[in-house]
């Protein structure tokens, strides 16, 4: 499975725009790309994944360069509550037998008032 | 999304007893789910993979005859913490996959154990 390596955290104000990069350079052609956030003693929260180029929900958007070793999630105008742990994991899609998650280190972020 | 309900959310055992995590799919069938500890601070570690009706597959690692997984049905896994020591005090997650689906693992909300 794919490395993945995270700032280990980060800080920022409430209504500003936090950019997390991760970066994955050996990830294989297969592997997808997935955001998770985890609160204090709670499981951790799917956020959004992506193949390639630029993804975005109703939280957030993922940007994917062309060469995937790396990939950006972007949390628009950041609230007090938005104060979590992200971790970028890459690996196969649930369809396939091979999926799991393995967690990195993951990326405190830290909102401030 | 899919609810995954873990029970008990918190739990004090001695040293030398067993203690049950039940881990369950409330509205969705799972095939597969994941046992994961995590320690303060850390991250989520993998520890197991368990399919409905097969032996589990654990990680690198962890102790087969100390963690026992079992997932009778497509709604519930059991991990039973054997012998319990101090050391294992942790929080314990699972997570499942949805049957058939291209969905991502829906997670657990954890139990935290602790071992006196």
């Amino acid at each position: 499975l794919a490395k993945t390596t995270q700032p280990i955290s980060m800080d920022s104000y409430e209504g500003q725009e936090v950019n997390i990069t991760c970066s994955h350079n050996n990830i294989a052609t297969n592997d997808y790309i997935t955001w998770y956030q985890q609160f204090p003693s709670q499981g951790p929260r799917f956020i959004i994944q992506g193949y390639k180029t630029k993804v975005t929900n109703e939280v957030a958007s993922l940007f994917i360069p062309a060469d995937r070793k790396s990939s950006t999630l972007s949390l628009p105008r950041v609230s007090l509550s938005d104060t979590a742990v992200y971790y970028c994991l890459v690996g196969a899609r649930p369809m396939d037998s091979s999926y799991k998650l393995i967690f990195g280190s993951g990326t405190r972020l830290l909102v401030r008032p | 999304g899919a609810v995954v309900s873990q029970h008990p959310s918190r739990v004090i055992c001695k040293s030398g007893t067993s203690v049950k995590i039940e881990c369950r799919s409330l509205d969705f069938q799972a095939t597969t789910m994941f046992w994961y500890r995590q320690f303060p601070k850390k991250s989520l570690m993998l520890m197991a993979t368990s399919n409905e009706g097969s032996k589990a597959t654990y990680e690198q690692g962890v102790e087969k005859d100390k963690f026992l997984i079992n997932h009778a049905s497509l709604t519930l896994s059991t991990l039973t913490v054997t012998s319990a020591h101090p050391e294992d005090s942790s929080f314990y997650i699972c997570s499942a996959r949805v049957s058939g689906m291209n969905t991502e693992a829906f997670f657990g909300q954890g139990t935290r154990l602790t071992v006196v």
